[in-house]
């Protein structure tokens, strides 16, 4: 079950610079994204969210943008800190599911370096 | 700020045991929700619970596996025979009703789950 990908598996970026996570969907019926952060030995911690109607959502320092008709989103880091570093996970949420499952992406492990 | 807590932190059990895994959703969300993460894998989802029901199930969530509401604050899975495979590590996530933050769920800090 490969709906939801993130492609690379690790990302490092240089303190103060842009990271740019990226993810792709298969499921055109999917219809609210979101992105968590985890931390080692900790659960994933909500970020930031974008409704299908929307091409981007913006919240301080992080901004996801959505291109439905190529089915990527990204989610943008500007400018990252060290705090940053942990892994991303990229997850969407179906409009028929009632229940709202969530379906996550394999996760990208961001390394900010000073 | 309310959280998901989560109980025990990690737990070793005997293959063929049962085991109950503890969530303490936030006290105002109605939806539920168990996930579990192999090592090195994804998150994949389990099961939604939503009015002391299951909404949806995955295939990983067979009849070895059920959930359970016992009171007004905690939400339990239980796994009735342990296997190998289900050593991982399993987040509760709950989430509110309606509102703009529909789709935002809430993990707690994961049990580690070891089946020797």
């Amino acid at each position: 079950d490969q709906q939801v990908k993130q492609n690379s598996p690790s990302l490092s970026v240089q303190e103060g610079r842009i990271s740019i996570l990226n993810c792709d969907y298969t499921n055109s019926m999917f219809d609210y994204f979101l992105w968590y952060k985890k931390y080692p030995a900790e659960g994933p911690t909500f970020l930031i969210s974008i409704s299908s109607i929307k091409d981007k959502n913006e919240d301080g320092r992080f901004t996801v943008f959505l291109n439905k008709s190529a089915k990527h989103l990204s989610l943008h880091i500007v400018p990252s800190q060290p705090g940053d570093s942990a892994v991303y996970f990229c997850a969407a949420s179906p409009f028929y599911n009632q229940g709202g499952k969530l379906i996550f992406g394999q996760g990208t492990e961001l390394s900010v370096k000073p | 700020e309310p959280e998901v807590t989560q109980t025990p932190s990690h737990q070793v059990t005997q293959m063929g045991q049962e085991v109950i895994l503890r969530c303490v959703p936030i006290s105002n969300h109605l939806y539920f929700y168990w996930y579990r993460q192999i090592l090195g894998q994804k998150v994949e989802f389990l099961v939604s619970f939503y009015n002391n029901e299951i909404s949806e199930k995955s295939e990983i969530f067979d009849d070895q596996f059920s959930v359970e509401r016992p009171d007004g604050s905690n939400f339990t899975l239980k796994i009735r025979s342990t296997k190998l495979e289900d050593s991982a590590m399993y987040f509760c996530a709950s989430k509110t009703p309606g509102g703009t933050l529909t789709y935002e769920q809430y993990f707690g800090p994961g049990t580690r789950l070891t089946v020797t």
